[in-house]
């Protein structure tokens, strides 16, 4: 166990709906970045929250949100979802806001069916 | 655009056998390069990272190599065991940046 948790595990939906993702970062983590892989882009990056606050964004798609809660766990949310959205998303978190020493969750496997 | 190319996509060796992966990159502004390795089901772990400044780091059998002239960076994994089958990805990020570019990965398969 990483210290990540991600949840769901699995997520099949319908296209055009929208889904939310959750992550709790390890304990003491302010950190969290969200990445999406799929089979032939690898891991892109989506975007970091450093304590509550936006701090990087990468290739996210504008029909993708996310924000970091007090508590410090973060949501992703996916809308008017496509088929093309269907990917492995997973969270990593870190204590600063370099990206040295990542711990990344198990994921969340998204269908869009 | 892919800042950081791998190669192979998939690499089977025998027990004992020394699997090589490659990554190359463009920008010159990289200065910090880790291997995650990432089983079926799990997230990506990290498992050995170098900076430009040393051409090689080996912890236990895994092994970088790095060429900085070349823009390129390899994992070496001595006495291969079964038990390294997974993926390998390579990275690669800038000082004071917030993201890691990865490579493609290598599915690396061990075979007894």
């Amino acid at each position: 166990d990483s210290g990540v948790t991600q949840t769901p595990k699995h997520l099949i939906t319908a296209t055009g709906q929208r889904v939310t993702l959750r992550c709790s970062p390890r304990s003491g983590d302010l950190s969290v970045y969200w990445y999406q892989q799929s089979l032939d882009q690898g891991l892109q990056f989506l975007i970091q929250y450093y304590n509550g606050e936006e701090r990087a964004k990468g290739n996210i798609l504008e029909r993708f949100s996310a924000q970091q809660f007090p508590d410090l766990h973060s949501e992703l949310n996916l809308s008017s979802l496509e088929l093309g959205d269907s990917a492995l998303y997973f969270c990593a978190s870190s204590v600063g806001t370099g990206n040295y020493g990542y711990t990344f969750g198990s994921g969340t496997r998204l269908t869009v069916v | 655009q892919q800042q950081v190319k791998q190669s192979p996509q998939s690499l089977i060796v025998q027990k004992g056998g020394i699997p090589i992966i490659n990554c190359a990159y463009e920008n010159t502004a990289f200065d910090y390069f880790p291997w995650y390795q990432q089983f079926p089901g799990k997230g990506p772990a990290l498992l050995i990272a170098i900076r430009p400044d040393v051409s090689e780091k080996k912890e236990g059998r895994f092994t970088i190599s790095f060429n900085k002239s070349a823009k390129q960076f390899s994992l070496h994994i001595m006495d291969s065991q079964p038990g390294d089958s997974a993926t390998y990805f390579c990275a690669a990020s800038r000082n004071g940046a917030n993201n890691l570019f990865f490579g493609t990965g290598t599915r690396l398969t061990v075979i007894p």
